[in-house]
């Protein structure tokens, strides 16, 4: 059973330029979870999704960042115009229906130059 | 919203001595706290998780402690060994439209030397 899958592992994007993070879940698992680790900190919610909804996106900014987890295919996160800011590490986790426990999975390193 | 709070940000033990983490939080819907451990360049790894029904888990070397009342567990390690090595994060999570949102900790980074 594969676990958490990200892809890409590393992205360099110029400023102005979008990103597409995507995950997909554990086989099994139907709730998707995006946190962003910026450097040595801790990793702060962004989105819940199920397939085809947003649960809730209070952790998301408001401007130039969205999401989906279309009925087929991972889950992407877009993020539009990078900025220096954006730079970070993007995870994703996801569980099963009515199960707590989140599994990660490898992380997407972010750099905009 | 919910704020979790973790303390030492930095931790050093000898090897096999122990050592204890402690996480505040201040949502009083929180009913699920788990731990996970981060090495350098990797995933976060849930090692041990507590309910709310529960006041101690414990899995080998790892116990967790959960005092509801005054809103704070802890993770336990004994007789610690350098791979424990790592940064470990506390997490609480009150249930959220049938998923759980999880607010982390800054994390604790721990060494363990020889």
């Amino acid at each position: 059973n594969a676990g958490v899958m990200q892809n890409p592992r590393h992205l360099v994007r110029r400023r102005g330029q979008e990103a597409r993070l995507r995950c997909s879940p554990m086989k099994g698992h139907s709730h998707v979870y995006w946190y962003r680790q910026l450097p040595e900190e801790g990793l702060k919610f962004m989105v819940y999704l199920q397939k085809e909804n947003i649960i809730d996106e209070s952790g998301m900014p408001k401007e130039r960042f969205s999401a989906e987890f279309p009925k087929e295919g991972p889950s992407i996160l877009r993020i539009q115009q990078v900025v220096r800011g954006d730079s970070a590490a993007y995870f994703c986790a996801s569980s099963r229906t009515g199960e707590h426990e989140q599994y990660f999975g490898p992380g997407t390193r972010l750099t905009v130059t | 919203g919910e704020n979790v709070e973790q303390h030492p940000s930095t931790l050093s033990v000898q090897e096999g001595d122990s050592a204890v983490i402690k996480c505040t939080y201040s949502d009083s819907a929180s009913n699920y706290f788990p731990w996970y451990k981060q090495e350098l360049g990797k995933r976060p790894q849930l090692i041990i998780d507590i309910r709310s029904n529960v006041g101690e888990k414990k899995d080998q070397r790892i116990a967790v402690t959960l005092n509801k009342t005054a809103k704070h567990f802890s993770l336990h390690i004994t007789e610690t060994q350098p791979e424990d090595s790592a940064v470990y994060f506390c997490a609480a999570s009150p249930r959220l439209n049938s998923g759980y949102a999880l607010n982390f900790g800054k994390g604790t980074s721990l060494l363990v030397t020889p």
